[in-house]
């Protein structure tokens, strides 16, 4: 059984445009809901993270929206450019540093 | 650099031999963690470990095994039991406290010939 739930799979978008990357999830005991940025061959970074206190949080051109009642979480990349290209996971945890469960990750094509 | 040191960065590996994947932090991390990346499968957690000389399985764990018998070191083993070794394989480390950035690796591609 998944529990945090990706889509879309993939995703072009033209340079300047706002993709979205939603991901829901299951488990209510989840308080920690990060987002990774993987090139090829790389590991994931992170790229922004939220906690369900708030209901969004921005980061430069990155930004968080949180429903904690529709247990749904999704990423907006305002303006993009052909550098985010990459593949980006959602993920979740709760409380006690146990392990994030992922998404199956977004390939993001930012095109000229 | 503080970091996590995953090696090598390509593994070749003949059906039936067990091969071991090498992951070291500098990061005073208390967890450490494995996962392995399949194309469109996202990361599935094998193995992970709080503390030293503690470990869980993860979602994935059959045919793997691990060790933690220094803070900074959490080698994983791919044994001949695991049917489907060819994957990218993940480390990452997280400090201890609630909910905190996890830090990865750079990966090992291990393939199977």
């Amino acid at each position: 059984q998944q529990q945090v739930k990706q889509s879309p799979q993939s995703l072009i978008v033209q340079k300047g445009g706002i993709p979205i990357i939603n991901c829901a999830y299951e488990n209510t005991a989840f308080d920690y809901f990060p987002w990774y940025q993987q090139f090829p061959g790389k590991g994931p970074a992170l790229l922004i993270a939220i906690r369900p206190d708030v209901s969004e949080k921005k980061e430069g051109r990155f930004t968080i929206s949180f429903n904690k009642s529709a247990k749904q979480f999704s990423l907006h990349i305002m303006d993009s450019q052909p550098g985010d290209s990459a593949t980006y996971f959602c993920a979740a945890s709760r409380s006690g540093n146990t392990p994030l469960v992922f998404g199956k990750g977004t390939r993001l094509s930012v095109i000229a | 650099d503080g970091g996590i040191t995953q090696s090598p960065k390509y593994l070749f590996r003949k059906e039936g031999q067990n091969v071991t994947l090498s992951c070291e932090q500098n990061l005073n991390h208390d967890a450490m963690y494995w996962y392995r990346q399949d194309p469109g499968q996202g990361l599935r957690l094998i193995y992970y470990s709080q503390i030293v000389n503690d470990f869980q399985k993860g979602d994935i764990a059959e045919g793997y095994s691990v060790s933690r018998e220094k803070k900074e070191s959490f080698p994983l083993t791919v044994t001949s039991a695991q049917k489907n070794p060819t994957a990218f394989y993940l480390c990452a480390s997280t400090p201890g406290q609630i909910n905190t950035e996890a830090f990865f690796g750079q990966g090992t591609r291990l393939t199977v010939v």
